[in-house]
């Protein structure tokens, strides 16, 4: 059973902060990592994506990877009330295109 | 960016009766399409895998007779939710995975809502 970890939160961070969201995972095949924002009532919106370890910066977001701990995370730099939402971790494993989702973390931005 | 759209964004119905959503993908190709069901404060569930020109794969306890998938083309994936019942009233997701794509990310449709009365 592939199974993906994340903290239920809520993490609450004031504006301007950092904030860190964590994942697991448990399939040591895994390729390809995802980081997905979902508004509430809304449909997931895919942020960026990761393969190799080490770090990956766009903008605000960086990801963080380190394939031998099974971890990914989700770094936000100046949070804005506006990322306030549920952030969503997904792992694609080797052989299939499917995406395991983590439950999401919901995150608030206090201005 | 990839463009995913979906028809309805909201439904409502009355027990009984079916229901077709569509998903389309509006600026690429895509061979493989997923469904998902999200119901209120929970994660996203798969339900189905929908791949061009074949039949499509229900993860377990998802009844392949009562969520009839066709991935028609590779740009239009349908689901009809048959004989709807209060049960299945739920946000229902669809995802496309660009074909081609290196990392096989998917896009997400903009989601329908379904209330069954």
């Amino acid at each position: 059973q592939k199974e993906v970890e994340q903290n239920s939160g809520p993490l609450s961070v004031p504006e301007g902060a950092i904030a860190s969201l964590n994942c697991t995972y448990s399939d040591r095949g895994s390729q390809s990592f995802f980081w997905y924002r979902q508004y509430s009532g809304k449909s997931p919106e895919l942020i960026m994506f990761i393969y190799s370890n080490g770090d990956k910066e766009d903008g605000r977001f960086t990801a963080q990877l380190n394939k031998a701990s099974q971890y990914v995370s989700l770094l936000i730099r100046d949070s804005q009330p506006s990322d306030s939402a549920t952030y969503l971790c997904a792992v694609k494993g080797a052989g299939s295109y499917q995406l395991t989702f983590g439950k999401g973390t919901k995150l608030s931005v206090i201005p | 960016g990839a463009v995913v759209s979906q028809h309805p964004s909201r439904v409502i119905c009355k027990s009984g009766t079916s229901v077709k959503i569509e998903c389309r993908s509006l600026d690429f190709q895509a061979t493989t399409m997923f469904w998902y069901r999200q119901f209120p404060k929970q994660s996203l569930m798969l339900m189905a895998t929908s791949n061009e020109g074949s039949k499509a794969t229900y993860e377990q306890g998802v009844e392949k007779d009562k969520f009839l998938i066709n991935h028609a083309s590779l740009t239009l994936s349908t689901l009809t939710v048959t004989s709807a019942h209060p049960e299945d009233s739920s946000f229902y997701i669809c995802s496309a995975r660009r074909s081609g794509g290196v990392y096989n990310e998917q896009f997400f449709g903009p989601g329908t809502r379904l209330t069954v009365l």
